[in-house]
């Protein structure tokens, strides 16, 4: 059961920007938890893009950012390419149910 | 670096037991959680639950009462068991090693795992 709340999808053209939120509450997000984002091509394992709301691991593009504010955080995805077509899901920590929790996943599609 | 390897059958029949096991290799098994997190087809991720190298467990408690998870330091290999299995827990099983911080990387590639007689 997903407890972040996201769109189920954006569209873009090449070389624009897009944006996904992930919404949460007092008890995740909102309780100071960090948001860590993922990225899932089709048909393989998410790969992380973004850690610690707003930091990314090596080799990942920096058109690539997060941040964090309240309830809610937010991907940015600027200079948007085909490569980049894939479902990305936020995920946090969530102290009333002691564990881990993912947002609902947001499709990115390039126009 | 560190990889990650599920295995186990990918049939189950309704009402057995689901066991995988995921081999770490490439790196210590010690000092970090493990986890396991599943997703079925055309869904999300969802957590399941995961192990320190200690021994304890967290498990997300609308599967608390059916699941186990075990870590083999000797192997470096943990596993997990799901028991009384419907179609809904069919999905793709992945393991993950939790990052100081809560983040999840890396990940195995993925097992399906099909419940159905």
């Amino acid at each position: 059961q997903a407890v972040l709340t996201q769109p189920p999808s954006v569209s873009e053209a090449p070389g624009q920007r897009v944006t996904i939120s992930c919404t949460g509450s007092s008890s995740n997000i909102g309780a100071g938890y960090d948001v860590n984002w993922y990225q899932q091509l089709p048909g393989t394992a998410p790969k992380v893009l973004i850690y610690g709301n707003n930091n990314r691991p090596s080799g990942v593009p920096d058109r690539f950012s997060g941040s964090k504010s309240g309830t809610s955080a937010s991907l940015a995805i600027t200079g948007l390419q085909a490569e980049d077509e894939a479902d990305y899901y936020c995920q946090s920590y969530d102290s009333r149910l002691s564990g881990y929790v993912f947002g609902t996943g947001t499709k990115v599609t390039v126009l | 670096q560190v990889q990650l390897q599920e295995s186990g059958p990918g049939l189950v029949k309704p009402s057995e037991t689901l066991s995988l096991t995921c081999t770490v290799s490439g790196g210590s098994i010690s000092g970090y959680y493990w986890s396991w997190i599943r997703q079925p087809p055309g869904k999300g991720l969802a957590w399941i639950g995961d192990i320190y190298h200690g021994g304890s467990t967290n498990y997300n408690p609308s599967l608390r009462s059916r699941v186990s998870i075990s870590l083999d330091t000797s192997k470096k290999h943990f596993s997990l068991k799901l028991t009384a299995v419907t179609a809904a827990d069919t999905a793709v099983y992945f393991c993950v090693r939790v990052q100081n911080g809560g983040w999840f990387d890396p990940w195995g590639q993925g097992s399906l795992v099909t419940v159905s007689s």
